[in-house]
């Protein structure tokens, strides 16, 4: 069967470091998304990521190992509004996106 | 904004009544998906569509329909509600192309009492 696994939940603190990592097992590989969503609202979108390596978008990044279906998003100078859940998605042979439950992330002060 | 416009925002209804929520893709998008989100779960994708035909289904009940109409705008039918219909909707949209990010509504929340 298809498979996505993250952590519950995380905490940090402001102005820390954090890195969510996402492990899947699918059929077949398009690429991973990551999602960030706020308590009541809809995911917007943060990042893809089809070949290994990283991609960086200002304080965010993400990084993808085909070979250990793994990916990670590592999100620097927390600030207090990211508090959120953040959800991995891949995408697999058939273009169907798989998702994982999410990572309800809670930074303090 | 996403772009994507769903309507109702919220929708409070009993048992054994039949709703239906509408939604409108971003302007191009021709693929749609219906997802189901229960508090604190994560997202159950229900059903896709691509240019009016059903494309994908996934975990979506027997008493749940939908369809896309040639405008583009979709609607998912929900019929003998239960308690643990109550959840947020999302609809979300893409372009033509095969790998492309979605794009979600702002969802509507039902509550079935």
């Amino acid at each position: 069967g298809q498979n996505i696994d993250q952590p519950t939940e995380m905490t940090a603190t402001e102005g820390a470091i954090v890195q969510i990592n996402c492990t899947y097992q699918t059929s077949g590989f398009n690429g991973l998304f990551w999602y960030q969503q706020h308590a009541g609202e809809a995911p917007t979108f943060l990042s893809y990521n089809v070949l290994d390596g990283l991609e960086e978008k200002g304080r965010f990044s993400s990084f993808l190992s085909r070979s250990k279906g793994y990916s990670y998003l590592l999100l620097k100078e927390l600030q207090m509004k990211d508090s959120a859940s953040y959800l991995c998605a891949v995408m697999d042979s058939n273009y169907q996106l798989i998702w994982g439950a999410g990572t309800k992330l809670i930074i303090k002060p | 904004d996403s772009g994507v416009t769903q309507t109702p925002k919220h929708l409070i209804t009993a048992t054994g009544q039949r709703v239906t929520l509408r939604c409108s893709p971003r302007s191009g998008d021709l693929s749609v998906y219906w997802y189901q989100q229960s508090l604190d779960q994560g997202l159950q994708f229900l059903i896709q569509y691509y240019n009016g035909e059903e494309r994908a289904k996934g975990n979506i009940l027997e008493r749940f329909s939908a369809q896309q109409f040639p405008d583009l705008h979709s609607e998912l039918n929900l019929s003998s509600l239960e308690l643990g219909d109550s959840a947020l909707y999302f609809c979300a949209s893409t372009t033509s192309g095969r790998v492309h990010e979605q794009f979600f509504g702002p969802g509507t929340r039902l509550t079935v009492l």
